[in-house]
């Protein structure tokens, strides 16, 4: 268990939709990092938040929207999903930012149908 | 942003020694090589970090030569547990996280 959870484990939605997917860091860190790992494209980071502000951006769509709260919990929102969208979405923490140690969480599997 | 390159998959039997290089030939000043370990359907897990030299841990010894345009993690002794998918990354704060497509060890007994 690395002390990093994400709600939910599992989602199911349609094309069109809007879904938030919820990550709490383990106590202590104060970046969160989205990541997307789909069976073609592999492992792809998304997006870095460091206290509360936005600190590095990957590929992210701008379908897709983050941020982290001030109790440094962070939300991924997906709108406008497309078949293409399902995968597993992992977030990260770590203490400081940079290349520190990330702790990843179990991961939210989408399924867009 | 030090593109990486490692072999796609591996093979290996139990108990012997697995290294694995990663080539970063344009690495930065600032950049460190960090690894991670990933089993399927669940997120990486930190194994090893480095700036040169060598790095030891209790898993894995990292090699960095003086160019450091390469490195090679060390895996002493591998068992069926260690099948897994490894990533070398390149980076430095602030920057994009690349974890690439990894190399897929497969260990059989």
């Amino acid at each position: 268990d690395s002390g990093v959870t994400q709600t939910p484990k599992h989602l199911i939605t349609a094309t069109g939709q809007r879904v938030t997917l919820r990550c709490s860091p383990r106590s202590g860190d104060l970046s969160v990092y989205w990541y997307q790992q789909s069976l073609d494209q592999g492992l792809q980071f998304l997006i870095q938040y460091y206290n509360g502000e936005e600190r590095a951006k990957g590929n992210i769509l701008e379908r897709f929207s983050a941020q982290q709260f001030p109790d440094l919990h962070s939300e991924l929102n997906l709108s406008s999903l497309e078949l293409g969208d399902s995968a597993l979405y992992f977030c990260a923490s770590s203490f400081a930012s940079g290349m520190n140690e990330q702790f990843f969480g179990p991961g939210t599997r989408l399924t867009v149908l | 942003l030090a593109k990486t390159t490692q072999p796609i998959s591996m093979d290996s039997y139990e108990g012997q020694e697995v290294n694995i290089t990663c080539s970063h030939n344009n690495i930065a000043t600032n950049d460190y090589i960090t690894w991670y370990q990933q089993f399927p359907s669940q997120g990486p897990r930190f194994i090893i970090q480095g700036y040169k030299t060598k790095v030891t841990n209790e898993v894995a010894s990292l090699f960095i030569p003086a160019d450091r345009k390469s490195s090679t993690l060390s895996l002493p002794r591998v068992s069926l547990s260690d099948t897994a998918v490894y990533y070398c990354l390149v980076g430095q704060a602030g920057t994009a996280l690349i974890f690439g497509k990894g190399t897929t060890l497969s260990v059989s007994s």
